[in-house]
């Protein structure tokens, strides 16, 4: 049971490129969210899915967008990378299900770093 | 004011030593608690989950919910080097399975054999 994988593990990029970040999950979970981790912040919410068809805003959304291609899979794009973008971004699932204590299940992350 | 608070260490105690790890919260709509362990160069994974206030115990670890001073606790008993990791303090006002998480910063802890 894979659980959540994304991909790549590492990409460099240059400013202004752009680049798309893969996450699929086999938990037939509903929600699905991308965050960022830098040193010193935490974990902060960038955008999430709480059900296929719909995405929202998190924290930190500026700069990124989103597509929730079915259940299992959910992209995270940016447009024109920009060096404040490196960071490691995690992708999280949860919920597979009605009803209570449905925690998020995570990735290993995407390590990105902006030149 | 961020509003989950982690004292962010590192700390270091030695093998089989009691460790103790805390957050605070401001927001008093914060009801499911949860616990997230790190290893390096990995995603988090859940350790323990919990609603409300009181203990929650789970073989050498027990997570601690106080919503009157709006303080969690975690302590590891027994501490193994294995236990070395980055542990997060997590919380939701509601846990029907799209809950949006506030993270704290996390705990960087060692244990030295």
């Amino acid at each position: 049971n894979a659980g959540v994988t994304q991909t790549p593990k590492f990409q460099v990029l240059k400013t202004g490129q752009s680049m798309t970040l893969q996450c699929a999950q086999d938990m037939n979970h509903n929600s699905m969210y991308w965050y960022r981790q830098d040193p010193g912040m935490g974990l902060r919410l960038i955008y999430y899915s709480a059900s296929e068809g719909t995405t929202d805003k998190g924290e930190v959304p500026n700069g990124y967008n989103v597509s929730r291609l079915n259940k299992r899979e959910f992209s995270l794009r940016l447009e024109s990378a920009a060096p404040s973008q490196t960071s490691v971004y995690f992708c999280a699932s949860s919920g597979d299900r009605i009803g209570s204590n449905q925690p998020q299940h995570f990735g290993d992350g995407t390590r990105l770093s902006i030149l | 004011q961020k509003e989950v608070e982690q004292d962010p260490g590192p700390l270091s105690v030695p093998e089989g030593a009691i460790v103790s790890l805390n957050c605070t919260y401001s927001n008093s709509a914060f009801q499911y608690f949860m616990w997230y362990r790190q290893y390096s160069r990995k995603g988090p994974e859940l350790l323990m989950y919990t609603y409300s206030s009181g203990n929650k115990e789970d073989g050498r670890f027990t997570a601690q919910v106080d919503k009157s001073s709006k303080y969690i606790s975690l302590f590891i008993r027994d501490s193994q080097p294995s236990d070395s990791a980055t542990y997060l303090c997590a919380m939701s006002v509601s846990n029907f399975g799209n809950e949006k998480l506030t993270f704290g910063t996390g705990t960087r802890l060692t244990i030295i054999p």
